[in-house]
Parts: structure tokens; C-alpha cells; sequence
């Protein structure tokens, strides 16, 4: 079955400074990748998607994420944090075709501090 | 979100009381899912639908029962509540095809005494 692991439960960063938020997933197929984030008290909203094209995806609010088959990994960076990215990122993935359920990972919270 | 509604928002039952969340969707798509979260453990599929009356089962199914008469509404039912059952519920449904992109709902928070 497919699943992520995400490392880190919480970060914390300063403003202005980088934005790393890891994410490893377990298949032996490169599976299709997400990033979701959810800020308090609501649903959760998507981030960008690794479909099997550019292993560089970027997303909304400056995000981006590689795909980095040797290592099963799709980290989730931003050049310099703000305040307001403060929040829940998920990192989910699912199988490649067809509506296949998401598998999310347990998330991490990103603080930033000013 | 835009074009998802769940109900009720927020509950507050006792042990043992059936209790049923709603979703609904105003955009005729074919994919629906309910997923609850639970701190330390993000979010976990508990059923999803691919059709009128198609459904099957996720990772934590137990104790908990789904519907879909017709192709906006996706209910969940707990036949008979727990407190293990305190959770946010979300609802999603899928808009693209090909990458299954998912479209939350806002979530309804059930705390059972």
C-alpha cells in the first residue's frame, strides 16, 4: 500500500528565512504526489501536485516541490517564509490512474516567527 | 468550500446515540470521500463513493456506515457512537481526472460524551 512519511511533526522559521517541509514516499511505482495546507478551523486546501511531468512543480502563495526518484522524495520549499504561512501542510499521494484515494501523511505545522 | 456543504458544523452527542453527517456537492461529480483527523495521525480515509449506491471501504471503516441515494449527497452514519469517534470529519470530492485531485469541505466537528 502506498504512504508517506513526513519528518517533523512541527518547525518552526523565522520570516524572511527558508521554508523546508520534508516528505518520503513508499512505492515501488512513482506514484502521483500532493501538498495540501490547512489553515485553523478549515478544510484543507491544495497546494501543487506531482503528476509525472516536471519533477520541479510549483505551486500557489510561492511553494514549490521536487521529485527526486532516487531519494522517493518531495520536499516542500519557499525562498523566505511569512507570517501568513503559518499553518498544516499535508503531504498525501495516491496510485497513478483512476480516482485512487489520497494516502495522507500525519502533517506538519509550520510556525513563523517574526 | 465552493460547491461542498457539510452539516452539521459542529455536535455534540453521547455514547451509544446514532449519529449522521452529511455532505453534499452541487457539481455532479462522480467521487466522494470521508476522511476524519485526528491529532498525530493527519488525515484517514473511513469510505468513499464512485457512484450512486458504489461504494467501499477505507483505512479505519469500522463502526462506521455510508449512503449515496443519489450522486450530490454522501452520508456518514456511526450506528451507535464512541468517544474514540471524536473527530473533525471531512468530506471531499474529486474534481480532475487523471491525478486525483481532492476538493475539501470545511468539516464538521462531532465530540462524543
Amino acid at each position: 500500500a502506498q504512504s508517506v512519511t513526513q519528518l517533523g511533526s512541527h518547525v518552526s522559521v523565522s520570516e524572511g528565512a527558508l521554508v523546508l517541509l520534508r516528505c518520503n514516499y513508499s512505492s515501488s511505482v512513482p506514484p502521483y504526489l500532493f501538498w495540501y495546507v490547512q489553515y485553523p478551523n478549515q478544510g484543507l486546501q491544495l497546494l501543487l501536485k506531482y503528476t509525472s511531468a516536471a519533477t520541479l512543480v510549483k505551486g500557489i502563495n510561492g511553494f514549490e516541490a521536487e521529485f527526486k526518484k532516487s531519494e522517493t522524495s518531495f520536499h516542500l520549499t519557499k525562498p523566505s517564509a511569512h507570517m501568513s504561512d503559518a499553518a498544516e501542510y499535508f503531504c498525501a499521494v495516491s496510485d497513478i490512474g483512476g480516482n485512487t484515494p489520497l494516502v495522507f501523511g500525519k502533517g506538519t505545522r509550520l510556525s513563523v516567527i517574526a | 468550500d465552493a460547491g461542498i456543504t457539510q452539516s452539521p458544523r459542529h455536535k455534540v452527542t453521547e455514547t451509544g446515540t446514532p449519529v449522521t453527517l452529511r455532505c453534499h456537492q452541487t457539481e455532479n461529480h462522480r467521487y466522494m470521500y470521508w476522511y476524519r483527523q485526528d491529532p498525530g495521525h493527519g488525515l484517514r480515509l473511513i469510505h468513499y463513493s464512485y457512484g450512486v449506491k458504489d461504494t467501499d471501504k477505507g483505512e479505519v471503516s469500522d463502526g462506521y456506515s455510508v449512503s449515496r441515494s443519489k450522486t450530490e449527497d454522501f452520508l456518514l452514519t456511526l450506528e451507535s457512537a464512541t468517544s474514540s469517534q471524536t473527530s473533525v470529519y471531512f468530506c471531499a470530492i474529486s474534481r480532475g481526472s487523471g491525478a486525483n485531485v481532492l476538493t475539501f469541505g470545511a468539516g464538521s466537528r462531532l465530540t462524543v460524551l
